[in-house]
């Protein structure tokens, strides 16, 4: 079955501090894709990425990175140079089933980033 | 451009009472889906529109659940004879169509039931 933890319930940090959230996942399928969304307080789910499977390269968005690895089913996602901004809960989801649109989401963890 | 829009933002409800709450979906979005976040079970799917096809309704909870989409744009949940537990957040969300590829959803900020 298809299963996503997020091992860490509660980060705290210091702003600029850079921070990393753990994603690891359980699929059946061959090929999938991974997500992660930010819930600010204001309660919406914002869309950040999704990665497919078939690519493992690292990818860099300003201060949001993550980090692909097949070979140890993890998705993490790091944010460099943590701003107050960025307190939010983050979210790592995948799909049911392969060309399935609804997603399995994580129990989330929650980041707090102190000025 | 706008986003996905729900509402009431918030709803308070007697034990009992049906509720309808509301989604808009992004212009264009063929797909929309509903979920449902509370603190015991996370983030849970509820159903999923796709266009004209039938909707993929695996996550009602129960049959008090039920869920329309009048021509192929705004939906409505609606939950009969609500119970307690029936207490969550209740986010609507929408994407292009889906194909080869999956898409991001875009989720709206959200209704917020309480039973009481």
């Amino acid at each position: 079955a298809q299963k996503v933890t997020q091992a860490q319930t509660e980060i705290s940090v210091v702003e600029k501090e850079d921070v990393t959230l753990d994603c690891v996942y359980e699929t059946r399928d061959t090929t999938y894709y991974l997500f992660w969304y930010k819930q600010p307080p204001s309660g919406e789910l914002v869309f950040l990425i999704r990665r497919n499977s078939f690519d493992e390269q690292n990818e860099i968005s300003g201060r949001y990175s993550w980090n692909f690895q097949k070979s140890t089913s993890s998705f993490n996602f790091t944010i460099t140079a943590s701003q107050v901004v960025d307190s939010a809960v983050y979210f790592c989801a995948l799909p049911y089933n392969t060309g399935f649109q609804k997603l399995v989401f994580g129990t989330g963890t929650r980041l707090l980033v102190s000025p | 451009g706008a986003g996905v829009s729900q509402s009431p933002s918030n709803k308070v409800t007697e034990k009992g009472k049906d509720v309808e709450l509301r989604c808009d979906p992004i212009s264009g979005h063929t797909a929309l889906y509903w979920y449902r976040q509370s603190l015991g079970q996370g983030l849970e799917f509820l159903i999923y529109f796709q266009g004209n096809s039938a909707p993929d309704k695996s996550g009602l909870p129960s049959d008090r659940f039920s869920a329309e989409r009048t021509g192929g744009s705004v939906s409505t949940l609606t939950i009969q004879r609500t119970q307690q537990e029936d207490s969550a957040v209740y986010l609507c969300a929408s994407s292009l169509p889906p194909g080869q590829l999956l898409v991001a959803q875009y989720f709206g900020p959200g209704t917020r039931l309480l039973v009481l």
